[in-house]
């Protein structure tokens, strides 16, 4: 059964850079894309982009300039940065499997990040 | 970007009643590949239905899916008590992938 989890600091200052890990286990990172998508407190949920295992990307447009999605494939794991941070990012974030043609199956339970001074 | 719109906001309804959800989209999804998810308080989505109508792996078979274009339903055949929940729907078939704003089904 894979399973992933998230870690990272729960609290980050406006204008830093956030920045979370994923780590898989149960299975291998390779062959399959992994996605990292959030939800503000209270209201729906915002797919932010994926990485395929290979390291080709594909983000949304809305913060293009400011996240970075990597993958370390020797530790099993994936990262996001987002820079440039503002309370409009404080959300929970969650990393979830995703494959081609279908919809992220496996999802980490979720990290609370706030963004406050 | 597609534009995904549930309806109702909000249905209230009695364990045994069915639940019908709708989400349209603002343009065509493609090769109908439009998803429904559960969430309850303080846990993850959970993926029910991909492909418009797939049930995914160990989702009762209440749980129904269809639609195709831009109009597309999930239907709970008989609620039960576990399934008060809020229900997202989720185009991943032209990027960037979007998320409708959610059909909470309360306790009437």
């Amino acid at each position: 059964q894979v399973q992933l989890q998230e870690s990272g600091p729960g609290l980050v200052k406006p204008s830093e850079t956030l920045s979370l890990t994923c780590t898989v286990s149960g299975g291998s990172i390779s062959t399959y894309y992994w996605t990292w998508i959030r939800q503000p407190p209270g209201k729906s949920l915002e797919w932010l982009g994926y990485i395929y295992y290979s390291g080709s990307t594909n983000y949304n447009p809305s913060l293009k300039s400011r996240i970075t999605i990597s993958v370390d494939t020797s530790k099993n794991q994936f990262s996001l940065k987002l820079s440039s941070v503002t309370a409009a990012d404080t959300a929970v974030y969650y990393c979830a499997r995703d494959r081609l043609g279908l919809p992220p199956d496996y999802w980490g339970q979720g990290t609370l990040v706030s963004v406050s001074s | 970007e597609i534009v995904l719109t549930q309806s109702p906001g909000t249905l209230s309804l009695s364990p045994g009643e069915r639940a019908t959800l709708s989400c349209r989209a603002s343009q065509s999804v493609s090769s109908s590949y439009l998803a429904w998810y559960q969430q309850k308080p303080g846990q993850a989505p959970r993926l029910l239905i991909y492909g418009a109508s797939s049930r995914a792996t160990g989702i009762p078979d209440r749980f129904s899916g269809s639609g195709s274009g831009t109009d597309f339903s999930l239907t709970i055949r008989r609620v039960e008590p576990e399934d008060f929940a809020v229900y997202y729907c989720q185009q991943y078939g032209s990027s960037p992938y979007t998320f409708g704003q959610g059909t909470k089904v309360d306790i009437k």
